[in-house]
């Protein structure tokens, strides 16, 4: 599976837009990217997931440039209540039945929106 | 609709002690995960089950043991408490189709302390 790098943590101010890359040059040609979400004292909750250009939802947006080998999560318009630690997952469940899995989640971004 | 389920949410165990932890998701998933998260640290992967009947060692495995009961249930066991196995405990499950690297689905998690 591929390697991730994130930043540790960002700051930043309700109401601005909060852009986290995360670094995957080993990343395969199955492997999707994927971006959980946890709050503290709760299990990660799942955000987005792409594979190449551009993904949105209600939550987020994904930009995944034309090489893949980083991808970035964009919050638009934080509020304090997306204070949280966001984490780059790369991986296809193929490789996780095959290579006994070494599926870990990294130590992922501590953001922490300020009033 | 609950999700996944763990049981119990708080535990201390004495070292030596064994101790199972519960697992039930009703979202008729195939794949099961248990991780372990340290303080200010990501989430390891400790052992999955890609589908009923079968399990598989992650990146973490040792002290542990699991078990398969069926498709919604997955339980994690310590055999004999060690104070290194102070931990967070989250459970997971995905729906595991094809190559798509599924959005996995957490527990609430087990906070486990071993004195």
């Amino acid at each position: 599976l591929a390697k991730t790098t994130q930043p540790i943590s960002m700051d930043s101010y309700e109401g601005q837009e909060v852009n986290i890359t995360c670094s995957h040059n080993n990343i395969a040609t199955n492997d999707y990217i994927t971006w959980y979400q946890q709050f503290p004292s709760q299990g990660p909750r799942f955000i987005i997931q792409g594979y190449k250009t551009k993904v949105t939802n209600e939550v987020a947006s994904l930009f995944i440039p034309a090489d893949r080998k980083s991808s970035t999560l964009s919050l638009p318009r934080v509020s304090l209540s997306d204070t949280a630690v966001y984490y780059c997952l790369v991986g296809d469940s193929l490789m996780i039945k095959a290579a006994g899995n070494k599926l870990t989640f990294g130590g992922g971004t501590r953001v922490l929106v300020k009033p | 609709n609950a999700g996944v389920t763990q049981t119990p949410k708080f535990q201390v165990l004495k070292t030596g002690q064994s101790m199972t932890l519960q697992c039930a998701q009703d979202m008729n998933h195939n794949s099961m995960y248990w991780y372990r998260q340290d303080p200010g640290m990501g989430l390891r992967l400790i052992y999955y089950s890609a589908s009923e009947g079968t399990t598989d060692k992650g990146e973490v495995p040792n002290g542990y043991n699991v078990s398969r009961l069926n498709k919604r249930e997955f339980s994690l066991r310590l055999e004999s408490a060690a104070p290194s196995q102070t931990s967070v405990y989250f459970c997971a499950s995905s729906e595991d189709r094809g190559v798509i690297n599924q959005p996995q689905h957490f527990g609430d998690g087990t906070r486990l302390s071993i004195l």
